[in-house]
Parts: C-alpha cells; sequence; structure tokens
C-alpha cells in the first residue's frame, strides 16, 4: 500500500539553527500537509499545499515556517531560527484529488531543540 | 470555532472486553469526521471515517456512526486484542477548509 515517508526519524539541532524536514507524499495525491504535536498536547495544523502554493495555514505557521515542494516527490518543511518551543513531533500527510479526502500520514521527525 | 472533544485515557480492559471511546464535536457545518490510531512508535493511520449523517465507518472489527443529533462519533468494537492497544485520536474536517481538528487522544491498554 502506498505510503507517506519521513525523513529524518529524529532531528536535533541548536537553537537558532534551521532545520529542514522532508517528506515523500504519496506519488498520485494532490494536496499536502503539515501538522505538530508537542509532547502531551493535540495535534496543531500548519498548513496545507495545493497546486505549488499555499492553500491554508494556521497561526502557529508564521514567517519563522516555509515549505516548498522542490520537485516532483518531496515537500518539505523549513523552520528558520530554531526556538526551544518548536520542539515536537512533525507529521507530514497527503490526500488525493479533492481536499475533503482522507489524509494520509508518514510516521513523524521528532525534532529536539537543544 | 470547531473543535472535538474525546474520553481521557487511559482507557485500560482485558481482552475480549467490549470497547467504546467517546467524541464529540462542535462545529459550524457539517463535517467529515475519522478515528485516526497511533501505534507505538508509529505515525498516524486512518482508522476509519463518515462523511454524512448516520453513516457507519468500519475497519478491523471498528466501528463508529456519525450522530448529528448528538453531534457524536463514538468508536467501538465488539473484543479487543492486546494488538489494539494504541492511542485513538478523533478528528473532524469541515468543507470550507483543509485542517484536520483534532481530540486529544485516548490511550488504550489492552491486558491479556
Amino acid at each position: 500500500e502506498p505510503e507517506v515517508t519521513q525523513t529524518p526519524s529524529h532531528q536535533v539541532t541548536q537553537m537558532g539553527q534551521e532545520v529542514i524536514l522532508r517528506c515523500v507524499p504519496i506519488s498520485n495525491h494532490l494536496y499536502f500537509y503539515w501538522y505538530r504535536q508537542i509532547l502531551g498536547q493535540k495535534v496543531e495544523f500548519l498548513v496545507s499545499f495545493y497546486n505549488n502554493e499555499i492553500s491554508e495555514k494556521s497561526e502557529i505557521f508564521d514567517d519563522q515556517f516555509s515549505v516548498e515542494r522542490p520537485d516532483g516527490s518531496n515537500f518539505t518543511l523549513k523552520i528558520r531560527s530554531t526556538k526551544l518551543e518548536d520542539s515536537a513531533m512533525y507529521f507530514c500527510a497527503s490526500s488525493g484529488q479533492t481536499h475533503d479526502q482522507p489524509q494520509h500520514f508518514g510516521d513523524g521527525t521528532r525534532l529536539s531543540i537543544l | 470555532g470547531d473543535s472535538v472533544t474525546q474520553m481521557e485515557g487511559p482507557v485500560t480492559l482485558s481482552e475480549e472486553a467490549f470497547l467504546t471511546i467517546n467524541c464529540t464535536y462542535t462545529a459550524t457545518g457539517y463535517p467529515s469526521l475519522f478515528w485516526y490510531v497511533q501505534y507505538p512508535g508509529e505515525g498516524l493511520q486512518l482508522l476509519l471515517k463518515a462523511t454524512k449523517a448516520d453513516d457507519k465507518g468500519s475497519n478491523k472489527g471498528f466501528e463508529a456512526t456519525y450522530r448529528k443529533e448528538t453531534t457524536s462519533f463514538h468508536l467501538e468494537k465488539g473484543s479487543v486484542q492486546v494488538s489494539d492497544s494504541a492511542v485513538y485520536f478523533c478528528a473532524l474536517l469541515m468543507d470550507s477548509n483543509y485542517q484536520l481538528i483534532w481530540g486529544a487522544g485516548t490511550k488504550l491498554i489492552i491486558k491479556p
């Protein structure tokens, strides 16, 4: 069964550094998403991406964050100048031909900011 | 705003017991409803879904019925197994936007 893959599984970064989280969505999907889950808290939406542009973003997704689809397969989340509070599990998801189809998730990247 | 409320865990049951995990929602329109499951060390897997009132989603022996009158989507299973131990998340998706709105998750522990 096709799946969403995320790399790395765990990223440790010094505060203030930039980090890029990578995702390969399911190949025929058109909608892409990033979510995060801070330890002990709810899963939170960050951003959705369709047709090479952001379709929706949350208040969390400020100028520190950016997303990109640099080629036909990868979807990346960049966090500039990381803060301690960026430590979380980051999940990538994709969905099919319309945005109301179920979102399929990767296993996540655990980001630890020191 | 739109929100999802789940029963707090952990829920601890013996193998073959009947399971119910409650989920209620608040939404301004007519959302699609989902249950996701997260097994230890793994990502979020779609378990089942329902897109309109009175729909029943089912998968792997789990069921949930979309109840508009009670704004609920409770997850049930008739006979749980140790392998069902995981965290279960209820979530909703509005037609008008792209983001899943999540419950807090309910940890389920099944003892042999």
